[in-house]
């Protein structure tokens, strides 16, 4: 079946550090990958996405590769600020036309100033 | 322009008593989802729409209910509330398949 698991948080950096959160997945078939934001007190937000291998996804500093090889979809930015603070979820969109996401378990991360 | 509304925004519920959660979308989209989210869970799938007048199970369907008469409205019911049905719940809509999601603000609701 299609799963997602992602680092276990919370994820605590000061800022300006170099952030990393890693997702691997399970899934059949060519899925599209994506992070969501979730910022407190709000729904989720699309940060980025990728729909096939080797495209990298890019918003805001974020950056995140779909490795079929390794079958992940790491999250990255070089230098995170104090509102970046939030819930990142990665997730996939498996191949059937149907519109579902299969999400992760979330990555909370706290930037200190 | 809207994007996606629920309501209520906060919902206090007795064991046993029913409701229905509202969600409507003013993007035309056709794809519409359930979820709930859940501490250390992420969000799981509850029921998903690919259409007006169909519906599908997702992961966690049981006690929850859901109609698309329209493709602007996707209520989802709770027959009978349950406290592990205490929960924040999300209604979301895509256009198609593998696009964005537009995600409701959610509904924070508490089964006692």
């Amino acid at each position: 079946g299609n799963s997602v698991t992602q680092m276990e948080g919370p994820v605590t950096l000061s800022e300006e550090a170099f952030l990393t959160i890693n997702c691997t997945y399970t899934a059949t078939g060519y899925p599209s990958l994506f992070w969501y934001v979730q910022y407190p007190g709000e729904g989720l937000q699309l940060l980025l996405k990728a729909t096939k291998a080797d495209d990298k996804g890019s918003n805001k500093g974020f950056e995140a590769t779909y490795r079929k090889e390794t079958t992940s979809f790491h999250l990255e930015k070089g230098s995170v600020q104090v509102s970046d603070s939030a819930v990142y979820f990665c997730a996939l969109s498996p191949s059937s036309n149907t519109g579902k996401l299969i999400f992760g378990q979330g990555t909370t991360l706290q930037v200190k100033p | 322009n809207a994007g996606v509304t629920q309501t209520p925004k906060f919902q206090v519920l007795k064991t046993g008593q029913s409701m229905t959660l509202q969600c409507a979308q003013d993007m035309n989209h056709e794809y519409m989802s359930w979820y709930r989210q859940d501490p250390g869970m992420g969000l799981r799938l509850i029921h998903y729409s690919v259409g007006a007048g169909i519906t599908d199970q997702g992961e966690v369907p049981n006690g929850y209910n859901v109609s698309r008469s329209t493709t602007e409205d996707f209520p989802l019911r709770l027959l009978s509330a349950a406290p592990s049905q205490t929960s924040v719940y999300f209604c979301a809509s895509s256009l198609q398949w593998r696009t964005e999601a537009f995600f409701g603000q959610g509904t924070r609701l508490t089964v006692v």
